[in-house]
């Protein structure tokens, strides 16, 4: 079945550079989205790459897409205290009809 | 305007109650689901329901039972509760098909003693 890794934590500086990883399993996917939970707080859509694009940039966030490899990685750039949450990567299951999360991965920013 | 918006935001209740949460959307979506967030902040589909019909159904105690009156509603309805069944549960709604972008609610936090 559908399965997508990433690693618990993730510990950076205000001001540097974050990068989180995430694999999936079902190539088939058309999609492949991130979601940032804040404590207490629901999930909120960040972003989304389409599976046919390599590279997605939006404001600080760049999203790489390595299909070969299902490979999906977030950077935020300029990391901000305010970007300290859980950051869920997410497939679409293969008929399409629901998110496949991964475990989250909790950033922590340090000032 | 809250796009999906779920009741009550916490819910504390005994071992053996049955309780319901409420899920309603204003973004004329076709699709609502029915996550589940356990204490490790793993997030799990429980139920899809596109259009009012059950699509997904996944391997949920019959205890739980969703309930969709029309497609901007859906609700959980839990019989007997029990103390694993405290999690965060957390609505959402999407527009269906091969994009499955899902719209969160703020989640209810519910607790069995």
């Amino acid at each position: 079945g559908e399965d997508v890794e990433q690693s618990l934590f993730l510990s950076v500086r205000e001001g540097d550079s974050s990068v989180i990883n995430c694999t999936y399993t079902d190539s088939s996917s058309t999609y492949l989205y991130w979601y940032k939970q804040e404590p207490g707080a629901g999930l909120q859509l960040l972003t989304y790459i389409f599976s046919n694009m390599d590279m997605k940039q939006d404001q600080r966030l760049t999203v790489l897409l390595n299909k070969k490899d299902k490979h999906l990685s977030l950077r935020i750039a300029d990391t901000q205290t305010g970007d300290s949450a859980i950051y869920f990567c997410a497939e679409s299951n293969q008929a399409g009809t629901a998110l496949i999360f991964g475990k989250g991965t909790t950033l922590s920013v340090s000032s | 305007d809250t796009a999906v918006s779920q009741t009550p935001k916490y819910l504390v209740t005994q071992m053996g109650n049955d309780k319901s949460i409420k899920c309603e959307q204003n973004l004329g979506h076709d699709t609502m689901y029915w996550y589940k967030q356990d204490s490790k902040k793993f997030l799990k589909i429980m139920f899809s329901y596109n259009n009012k019909e059950l699509i997904i159904n996944e391997t949920v105690p019959n205890r739980f039972s969703p309930k969709s009156p029309d497609k901007a509603h859906l609700n959980l309805h839990i019989n007997s509760l029990e103390l694993g069944d405290s999690a965060v549960y957390f609505c959402a709604s999407s527009r269906g098909g091969s994009t499955t972008e899902a719209f969160f609610g703020q989640g209810t936090r519910l607790t069995v003693v």
